[in-house]
């Protein structure tokens, strides 16, 4: 299957700092991306669908002054936690969506102290 | 919320078939059954999809009833690195969101 990677895998911030997180398809070019977010013991949720070229569409109840997205080239978006409090300490995972399946980025586990 | 309905664990003995069921009675015309697995702490990866065929591939096979209403996967000789959360999702195709359910752990026991 196709590999999408994300960098970083971990990251630790201090309250009230911004993350980016990269998300990369590295061999096919993918029109729309999706960012998800996973807290302890539960499943994934979808936070938003990020499309090349324009606005990320968001899911209800997420902000999207607060985690913004950007998604400049085929093969790569980017996920900036702003302002980052510890209740956003979570497992962010990204995907890239092919013509029928989505293919899943390793994760970053994001911890605001 | 999810479409599917899945047991929350189910426990197969290495080297034997694992069977795992889902209901997803309200799928509509064009969707699709899907298959994820998440083993701890990474991403999930993508095992198989089906729409109204029976499907296999070199990870599984998809067993999809006449009516669309349920869906068994099939794990033909499972091994210990099986063990992981499987999903079943339902979706109209790569460029929708995924809505995941509780999934089944499924262990396999040596």
């Amino acid at each position: 299957g196709a590999v999408v990677s994300q960098h970083p895998s971990r990251v630790i911030c201090k309250s009230g700092t911004s993350v980016k997180i990269e998300c990369r398809s590295l061999d096919f070019q993918a029109t729309t991306m999706f960012w998800y977010r996973q807290f302890p013991k539960q499943s994934l949720m979808l936070m938003a669908t990020s499309n090349e070229g324009s606005k990320a569409t968001y899911e209800q109840g997420v902000e999207k002054d607060k985690f913004l997205i950007n998604h400049a080239s085929l093969t790569l978006s980017t996920l900036t936690v702003t302002s980052a409090h510890p209740e956003d300490s979570s497992f962010y995972i990204c995907s890239a969506g092919a013509s029928y399946e989505q293919y899943f980025g390793p994760g970053t586990r994001l911890t605001v102290t | 919320d999810a479409k599917t309905t899945q047991p929350p664990s189910m426990d197969c003995a290495e080297g034997r078939a694992a069977n795992l069921p889902c209901n997803h009675s309200t799928i509509s015309g064009n969707e699709y059954v899907y298959w994820y697995r998440q083993i701890h702490s990474q991403g999930p990866q993508y095992i198989i999809h089906g729409l109204k065929n029976n499907e296999t591939n070199e990870m599984a096979s998809l067993i999809i009833t006449e009516d669309r209403k349920s869906s068994t996967l099939i794990l033909p000789h499972a091994t210990l690195r099986d063990t992981a959360v499987y999903y079943c999702i339902v979706s109209g195709g790569g460029a929708d969101g995924l809505t995941f359910g509780k999934g089944t752990h499924l262990i396999i026991q040596p």
